[in-house]
């Protein structure tokens, strides 16, 4: 991806209800692979899920989908039963060999 | 769960020193990469390697840096003399080979170094 663009700077949720945050990415590539990755205050970056874009079923993993939709260059992260832990940075990503990160999206769990 | 581990954690350097960060990727991967991250900014990409040469930089990857692979297990990025804005937090990265799977694979972060010059 050439661009990665998450209008979200800060969302926030309450404990064990749904949560989604949004990605929009612009390329000229034909094959590239789009991610969320989770940072914790630790400041490590923790894969959440993946999608490869020549795959028409969104991913899952657990809690966490993505709703892909390549034509319009979208790519959200449906967070489920949200919990404590969650709260993070939300990065979205893409590309085919480099990645181009997003500015992230700050994710707020309130008890 | 095989990790990618990287060395210091953290480090604090006067402007014009040299660092070198280290990182240890997972066993079986073949391409490696170096990301950073100005504290409350995205992350940029700087440098990504493969088959013991550079495979594409970044305009921030200029002459100050360069990276080496020293031995089968080790990949360091090495700062020549360090400036104020080269405080970050770097990120080594490692993925298995996109060409045997035709596409890009999954890359796994290490920890980070959090570099601060002063």
């Amino acid at each position: 991806a050439q661009t990665v663009t998450q209008s979200q700077p800060e969302m926030s949720v309450q404990e064990a209800e749904t949560v989604t945050l949004s990605c929009t990415y612009d390329t000229s590539e034909s094959d590239y692979y789009l991610f969320w990755y989770k940072q914790p205050p630790s400041r490590q970056m923790i894969l959440v899920i993946r999608q490869e874009a020549y795959k028409q079923q969104n991913a899952t993993e657990n809690r966490f989908s993505v709703n892909f939709q390549k034509a319009a260059k979208s790519f959200s992260l449906k967070i489920s039963d949200s919990q404590l832990g969650d709260a993070a940075m939300y990065f979205c990503a893409g590309g085919s060999e480099k990645l181009v990160f997003g500015k992230g999206t700050k994710l707020t769990v309130n008890p | 769960e095989p990790e990618v581990t990287q060395t210091p954690s953290h480090q604090v350097t006067q402007m014009g020193q040299e660092v070198i960060l280290r990182c240890v990727p997972i066993s079986n991967h073949l391409y490696f990469y170096w990301y950073r991250q100005i504290l409350g900014q995205k992350v940029e990409f700087l440098v990504s390697f493969y088959n013991n040469e550079i495979s594409e930089k970044s305009e921030i990857f200029d002459d100050q840096f360069s990276v080496e692979r020293p031995d089968g297990s080790n990949f360091t990025l090495k700062i020549r003399s360090t400036k104020l804005e080269d405080s970050a937090m770097y990120f080594c990265a490692s993925s298995t080979d996109p060409d045997a799977a035709r596409y890009q694979e999954t890359q796994y972060f290490g920890p980070g170094t959090r570099l601060l010059v002063l």
